[in-house]
């Protein structure tokens, strides 16, 4: 398997730009989600989905969508891109109900100009 | 609303020592809490998963612990090694769908 994948690994951006973070994961989880982490900050929630068809927001859910066609990914767009939202991306996958042990892709790094 | 915190934020051991992280949170309605280890500029590999009705769980030199009405878990390592040297982060589930609340972590460095 290999878990939880995420491209690109690293992206530059002008102000107003618009991207698509993409995530997969291959152990059939229902539960996926995004975090972003910041110095200072941790690593705060920005949307998540308990199966196809499902999202739903987290802490800081604005200025960014998703949408969850298929099992295996849970793409995050960036609309207009912001330096506010300049971080490092990272997407999580669990089986939720089965104790929920939560397994993280390696990130997007995002530096937005 | 759940609040997670870390203490210390970095510290720093000789080899061999046994040491323990500490992680706090302020709801004790928890549905879990995660344990994971961080390499800089890395993902987050999981450690340790305690669900709510557990005490403690235990991987080789690692032992997490969770009491939930004092809001305290603690992760302990035993005879640590310099490739123990990373930023440890405890992460509280509210419910069974997948949100975590992070703490903001502990950077530890394991000198030789």
């Amino acid at each position: 398997n290999a878990g939880v994948t995420q491209t690109p690994k690293f992206q530059v951006l002008k102000t107003g730009q618009s991207m698509t973070l993409q995530c997969a994961q291959d152990m059939n989880h229902e539960y996926m989600s995004w975090y972003r982490q910041d110095p200072g900050m941790g690593l705060r929630l920005i949307h998540y989905s308990v199966g196809a068809g499902i999202t739903d927001q987290g802490e800081v859910p604005n200025g960014y969508n998703v949408s969850r066609s298929t099992t295996e990914d849970f793409p995050l767009r960036l609309l207009s891109a912001a330096p506010s939202q300049t971080s490092v991306y990272f997407c999580a996958s669990s089986y939720g109900g089965k104790g929920n042990e939560q397994f993280f892709g390696p990130g997007t790094r995002l530096t937005v100009l | 609303k759940q609040e997670v915190t870390q203490i210390p934020a970095a510290l720093s051991v000789p080899e061999g020592e046994n040491l323990v992280l500490n992680c706090s949170f302020t709801d004790s309605a928890i549905y879990n809490l995660q344990w994971f280890r961080q390499d800089p500029g890395k993902g987050l590999t999981s450690l340790l998963l305690i669900q709510s009705s557990q005490r403690e769980q235990t991987s080789g030199r690692l032992n997490a612990s969770l009491d939930k009405s004092s809001g305290r878990s603690t992760l302990y390592i035993a005879a640590s090694q310099p490739g123990d040297s990373a930023t440890y982060l405890c992460a509280a589930g509210s419910s069974n769908t997948g949100k975590l609340i992070f703490g903001q972590g502990t950077t530890l460095q394991v000198k030789p």
